[in-house]
């Protein structure tokens, strides 16, 4: 079973509109979530973190929420430019003791059109 | 700032062939990462190293060896290539140990094998 699973899969839209990603995950302990940018052959860049049990969190045109009693994390992309193509990775981190483990989603292709 | 960069860019092999994959770092972080991500799957960790010759197994270690030289570099060898085997390898680093980090990654190898 997919322990974090990401919504929709793939999403395009018009540059200028704004976009929400979901993150479902089934993790336990969920210490934190983050969310990584993709873009079409390279690495990934990681976009914002967060920890708090129901966190908030802003960088620039992403912003980010986390809900852990849901286990469900958006990212909003406002005023989506071209160059936010890509594909948008959510990781969430689970801390037990001296072991610690990340569970990586899927991932949502987003395509911004002209 | 600083870069991780991975050679060779794209990787063409043979079945049985043994394949070696290099990720440098100029960050002087600690802990590096190799993971797989192929296509309708999320990353899957290979190998870490959280020092200078150690060497920990992650979930999808076999098949696979590594080898950490220097603090700035970190080696992942395929052992014994697998038929139209396609996948992309992602080398990865944290400061310091804890899972909280953000981790920086590459570029990517892109294997093929024939």
């Amino acid at each position: 079973k997919t322990q974090v699973e990401q919504s929709p899969q793939s999403l395009v839209v018009r540059q200028g509109e704004n976009c929400v990603l979901q993150c479902n995950y089934s993790v336990t302990p969920d210490n934190h979530l983050r969310w990584f940018k993709q873009d079409t052959g390279k690495g990934l860049v990681s976009l914002t973190v967060l920890v708090d049990q129901k966190d908030k969190t802003s960088n620039g045109r992403y912003s980010a929420t986390l809900d852990k009693d849901a286990k469900h994390s958006t990212l909003h992309i406002t005023a989506t430019l071209l160059d936010d193509t890509a594909t948008y990775i959510c990781v969430v981190g689970a801390v037990v003791g001296d072991n610690s483990k990340l569970i990586w989603g899927l991932g949502t292709s987003l395509v911004v059109n002209p | 700032g600083g870069i991780i960069t991975q050679t060779p860019k794209f990787l063409i092999g043979q079945e049985g062939q043994k394949l070696t994959l290099k990720c440098q770092q100029n960050f002087n972080h600690d802990t590096m990462y190799w993971y797989r991500q192929d296509s309708g799957k999320g990353l899957r960790l290979i190998y870490y190293s959280i020092t200078e010759n150690d060497l920990q197994k992650g979930d999808l270690s076999e098949g696979y060896d590594a080898s950490r030289e220097k603090k700035s570099s970190f080696s992942l060898t395929v052992t014994s290539a697998q038929k139209n085997e396609m996948a992309v390898f992602l080398c990865a680093s944290i400061p310091g140990t804890g899972v909280y980090a953000e981790q920086f990654f590459g570029p990517g190898t892109r294997l093929t094998v024939l």
